[in-house]
């Protein structure tokens, strides 16, 4: 009875490695986010879907790329993971895409490249 | 844009002492206040927020937080604090127009003395 869940808890891979992060929500939310979270516990948003459309972009590298296959999955993709990009990865979920959208966090993916 | 300042990186109570976490946040217009909790390798749980109306919200566990427009402050207060409160406190600011994107604070480590 999960409400947001992550899969993998722990990702450990190399450099240069491509790797995914995968997110479901069973809140029946139309918006879904990624949160980077940094080595001093900075959290910063990265992307935001609604319906399965994007729509906050971050300054976040190419390399990442998300996708929504529909409005209860927000996937995360990363091509050639570099040492900057360890860190624990939040997928959270809202309601609707406006202000009163109170958001709710999974349990984070901890990704650590060597 | 908005921002949001937590002052105090860590905070150390007794058990049963009464506890005041602060935040101050930079916003130009009313803005949307959350507090999130994070115990060690878990998720952001939501505490507590304030869209309008009444500045003195009730939250979980016991928690309540005050907004002060003259200080562009919401401090998160707890008269007794219980050892299981010890944790990561971060507070995070909304914008009240366009899509939801949450702002977080640097966070307030809580540790609780016996």
């Amino acid at each position: 009875d999960t409400a947001v869940s992550q899969t993998p808890k722990y990702l450990v891979t190399q450099m240069g490695n491509d790797k995914s992060i995968k997110c479901e929500q069973n809140l029946g939310h139309d918006t879904m986010y990624w949160y980077k979270q940094d080595s001093k516990k900075f959290l910063k948003i990265m992307f935001s879907y609604n319906n399965k459309e994007l729509i906050i972009n971050e300054t976040v590298p190419n390399r990442f790329s998300p996708k929504s296959p529909d409005k209860a999955h927000l996937n995360l993709h990363i091509n050639s993971l570099e040492l900057g990009d360890s860190a624990v990865y939040f997928c959270a979920s809202s309601q609707e895409a406006g202000p009163r959208g109170t958001q709710y966090f999974g349990p984070g993916t901890r990704l650590l490249v060597l | 844009a908005q921002s949001v300042t937590q002052p105090d990186i860590h905070i150390t109570v007794s058990e049963g002492a009464s506890l005041e976490l602060r935040c101050n946040y930079s916003y130009g217009a009313t803005p949307y206040l959350f507090w999130y909790v994070q115990s060690p390798g878990q998720g952001l749980q939501l505490l507590l927020k304030y869209f309008s109306g009444d500045t003195l919200v009730q939250g979980i566990k016991g928690f309540e937080a005050e907004f002060k427009r003259s200080q562009s402050s919401f401090n998160l207060r707890k008269p007794s604090v219980h050892w299981s409160d010890a944790a990561e406190y971060f507070c995070a600011v909304g914008a009240n127009t366009g899509f939801q994107k949450l702002v977080f604070g640097t966070g307030t480590r809580l540790l609780v003395s016996p």
